[in-house]
């Protein structure tokens, strides 16, 4: 049965530090992994997913890896900002191949000016 | 482009009334998921819907949950006779036609309340 592990559960950094956040799966035949960001009181934005295939994805100041054999993937966070303050949540695709995803309880994160 | 967009924002039933929550996926996507956010508890999968079809509905409830995408028009999901544990955030989300497991993009969500 897949399970999905995030930690920290919460995170509280000054601004400017970069950030690891870390999520973790117990069956490692997955189709993709997709991490996303939750703002209070609104859905979910996705910031990358990354295919079974490939080891990592790059979008601005985030880079999520992927390391199927060991059943992990890491958010780096660089140059963190007040704005990136939100809970991030990590995704697996459960069976199918479609979008029916187990989701991580989260990390919250708080960046202070 | 609009995103996914769901309405209404917030809708409060009285126990036993019906909620009907509407979902529009962004243009040109043909895949539709309805995901629940429970009270202090994670996003838990529900239902996937194509046009006209119900792929897979193993997440929802056996009774008085129901799920549609017609042909023209929104997605529906229906809570019949809700009771105060349905009070929940519902989110929808959609990807383009594809094998399925494309990027997934939500919808704000619909907060309902459960008097």
């Amino acid at each position: 049965k897949q399970e999905v592990t995030q930690i920290p559960a919460a995170l509280s950094v000054p601004e400017g530090e970069n950030l690891v956040l870390n999520c973790s799966f117990t069956d490692s035949a997955i189709y993709n992994l997709q991490w996303f960001r939750q703002d209070p009181g609104k859905g979910l934005t996705s910031l990358l997913l990354i295919q079974s295939s490939q080891r990592e994805q790059t979008s601005g100041r985030l880079n999520a890896s992927l390391d199927k054999s060991s059943g992990r993937s890491t958010l780096y966070i660089a140059a963190s900002q007040p704005g990136d303050s939100a809970t991030y949540l990590c995704a697996v695709p459960l069976s199918g191949g479609y979008n029916k995803l187990i989701f991580g309880a989260g990390t919250r994160l708080a960046v202070h000016p | 482009n609009a995103g996914v967009m769901q309405n209404p924002r917030h809708l409060v039933r009285r126990r036993g009334q019906e909620a009907r929550l509407r979902c529009s996926p962004m243009k040109g996507h043909s895949h539709v998921y309805w995901y629940r956010q429970l009270p202090e508890e994670g996003l838990k999968f529900m239902v996937y819907l194509q046009k006209e079809n119900i792929i897979d509905e193993s997440g929802m409830p056996k009774e008085r949950f129901s799920a549609e995408f017609p042909k023209e028009g929104p997605s529906i999901l229906r809570i019949q006779q809700v009771v105060r544990g349905d009070s929940a955030a519902y989110f929808c989300a959609s990807s383009p036609p594809g094998l399925g497991n494309e990027k997934l993009f939500f919808g704000s969500g619909t907060q309902l309340s459960v008097l």
